[in-house]
């Protein structure tokens, strides 16, 4: 089957640096997605990954290795509007593009 | 540009009604997908076009739930018989040639 774990809730200090972990278990694995999202608001796309390594997007920074079935997501320098839900997703082959989720990570950003 | 649209923002109906969602996609994007989101719960799927077919329904969770996409762009899911463990947010998605996906604000649907 498919399973993707991610903690429920992160708290961090604004101006800090954290970093949010994805391990999935998927047969046919064909990408990873990070997407951000506030309450009643639609998510909203931050990066993807499907070769190992590292990909830089200004604050923010996604890696991943397929051989262990992990990545995470690396916020820096944050700010209040951080504070949302940080979902990690992964596609598989022959499925149409469809996305798996985690339950997602719950960010507070405190002063 | 426009993103994806959906209708109603919110919905509250009565145990038992039948409800209709409507999902308007980024124009030129072919694929369409339809995810549920419970409280407390990941993104859910439940159903993707690719153009006005359903290659992939297997997320639908019972024969009470049906969807429809016409013109390879406007898509419905409709819930019959609403039950109160149907009450979520219904989410709505689109891609050009299954790629990035983005995503509507959703649904809020409430059974009574």
């Amino acid at each position: 089957g498919q399973n993707i774990d991610q903690p429920t809730e992160m708290t961090a200090t604004e101006g800090a640096i954290v970093q949010i972990n994805c391990t999935y278990q998927t047969s046919g694995f064909n990408g990873l997605f990070w997407y951000q999202q506030h309450a009643g608001e639609a998510p909203t796309f931050l990066s993807y990954n499907v070769l190992d390594g590292l990909e830089e997007k200004g604050r923010f920074s996604s890696f991943l290795s397929r051989s262990k079935g992990y990545s995470y997501l690396l916020l820096k320098e944050l700010q209040m509007k951080d504070s949302a839900s940080y979902l990690c997703a992964v596609r598989v082959y022959n499925q149409g593009g469809k996305l798996i989720f985690g339950q997602g990570t719950e960010l507070s950003v405190k002063p | 540009g426009a993103g994806v649209s959906q209708s109603p923002s919110n919905k509250v109906t009565e145990k038992g009604k039948d409800v209709e969602l409507r999902c308007d996609p980024i124009s030129g994007h072919t694929a369409l997908y339809w995810y549920r989101q419970s409280l407390g719960q990941g993104l859910e799927f439940l159903i993707y076009f690719q153009g006005n077919s359903a290659p992939d329904k297997s997320g639908l969770p019972s024969d009470r739930f049906s969807a429809e996409r016409t013109g390879g762009s406007v898509s419905t899911l409709t819930i019959q018989r609403t039950q109160q463990e149907d009450s979520a947010v219904y989410l709505c998605a689109s891609s050009r040639d299954k790629n990035i996906q983005y995503f509507g604000a959703g649904t809020r649907l409430s059974v009574l």
